[in-house]
């Protein structure tokens, strides 16, 4: 199975901030990418896929590169409904389509 | 819109069973993949199983093959997980999500599974 994982597991910032999210796999994945968000009792939210689209809807704050092992997920200016768990996910070889341990986001 | 509402879960004894159901609206319940996702209490995300659209390509996780089972009725437009041999550690909420070209773009709300004595 490959591996995903994600640096840091928590970050601590405050809104208005730039945030960058890491997700290394164990082998390559070309761009078959994703990135979700969750908050506190709800359902992951897709956020982006193919490591840079963004599912319609989402702000255009967050933003998403890379490709083959290595991919960040940016949030150009965090607001306060941005704090929150984030989760990427690999769906190049599957199954099992497996996902980083996810990195916490919250307010300094 | 696109809707997935999953119900079943509560609490049962480690070796028994469980039948979650997920009722899909919205969409064309019939042309996508469906996917079961679960969490246990404050750990990450865990792909458990997935089910083609005609229902005749299946996929579990190691860690639940041989006892669980997915299936769907797409004249109902519902996804099951029939769970069975329950353990301690299966205790998690378990999302049902649409799949589309391999990701998941749409989550239901989760129901929770509690397994113990």
């Amino acid at each position: 199975a490959i591996r995903m994982t994600q640096s840091p597991s928590s970050l601590s910032a405050s809104t208005g901030d730039r945030v960058t999210i890491t997700c290394r796999a164990s082998q390559g994945i070309s761009s078959y990418l994703a990135w979700y968000q969750q908050k506190p009792g709800k359902a992951p939210k897709l956020l982006i896929y193919a490591a840079s689209t963004l599912q319609s809807g989402v702000p255009s704050r967050f933003s998403g590169s890379g490709s083959g092992t290595d991919f960040t997920l940016t949030i150009s200016c965090l607001q306060s409904e941005d704090f929150a768990t984030y989760y990427c996910q690999q769906y190049y070889s599957y199954p099992p389509k497996t996902f980083g341990q996810g990195t916490k986001v919250e307010i300094k | 819109q696109v809707q997935l509402v999953e119900s079943g879960g509560g609490l049962v004894k480690p070796g028994g069973s469980l039948r979650l159901s997920c009722a899909a609206s919205g969409f064309t319940f019939s042309d996508y993949y469906m996917s079961w996702i679960r969490q246990a209490p404050g750990k990450g995300l865990e792909w458990v199983s997935y089910i083609s659209s005609s229902g005749s390509t299946i996929y579990y996780a190691d860690s639940v093959k041989g006892r669980f089972t997915i299936s769907r009725d797409n004249a109902k437009n519902s996804l099951y997980l029939q769970m069975n041999s329950l353990r301690a550690e299966d205790t998690a909420v378990y999302y049902c999500a649409r799949e589309y070209s391999g990701y998941e773009d749409y989550w239901g709300q989760g129901t929770l599974v509690t397994v113990s004595s």
